[in-house]
């Protein structure tokens, strides 16, 4: 069965904190994505990667950074937090081939202070 | 960039048809997906076009006009576990992106 796990399911932070919200896939997965689901505006994504150490900007990158050290594993970073990324952060993998299938995580609901 | 259009909500009785229409407008196209979203879950894979046409999977189906830049999602013999967000995305020529839209809120009453 396959499987997306995020690190935290709610995470509260607050203003000018660094958070990080982990992910990881088990399938052998190359790429990896996180998007942002924000009411009325659906999933927006942030950053990607088609391969560890390779990443992309997705089309709302700003105020983030990612890091993909090991295949499995995509982490995104808030280097300073901020109110507007009170938001639910969804990480989500893909076979670079073979599928069209994007699997993703349960989510993260973070809400900053 | 993508833009891309569909209804906030709707609501069907029980047993009934329902239609979720979907229009986008791209710079470059290579599939259309739909995907269900219960509350508080994650969005879970339900179906992908890229040829013109409809694409049946047992109570689901979904229909596909690239030139008209056109989609819908037909969800037959409604039932209450249906309740639940629709969202329509494509993808773009690289095949690694998607673009999602809002979503459809689709309520199932008794």
């Amino acid at each position: 069965d396959v499987k997306v796990t995020q690190s935290s399911r709610y995470l509260v932070k607050r203003t000018g904190e660094k958070v990080f919200l982990e992910c990881v896939q088990d399938m052998d997965h190359e790429n990896m994505f996180w998007y942002r689901q924000d009411p009325g505006l659906g999933l927006r994504l942030i950053y990607f990667s088609y391969d560890v150490k390779m990443k992309e900007k997705g089309d709302i990158p700003e105020g983030y950074s990612v890091s993909r050290e090991k295949k499995e594993r995509f982490s995104l970073i808030l280097e300073s937090a901020s109110t507007n990324q009170t938001s639910m952060y969804l990480c989500a993998s893909k076979r670079i081939a073979g599928s069209n299938e994007q699997f993703f995580g349960p989510g993260t609901r973070l809400t900053v202070l | 960039g993508q833009n891309i259009d569909q209804p906030t909500e709707m609501t069907a009785t029980e047993g009934a048809i329902v239609q979720i229409n979907c229009t986008y407008q791209t710079s470059g196209f290579n599939g259309l997906f739909w995907y269900q979203q219960h509350a508080g879950e994650a969005p879970t894979f339900l179906s992908y076009n890229v040829l013109d046409g409809l694409e049946e999977k047992g109570r689901f189906s979904s229909f596909l006009s690239r030139s008209k830049g056109y989609s819908y999602l037909l969800l037959k013999e409604l039932q209450m576990k249906d309740s639940a967000s629709y969202l329509c995305a494509v993808r773009d020529y690289t095949g690694n992106k998607l673009t999602f839209g809002g979503g459809t809120r689709v309520l199932v009453k008794p």
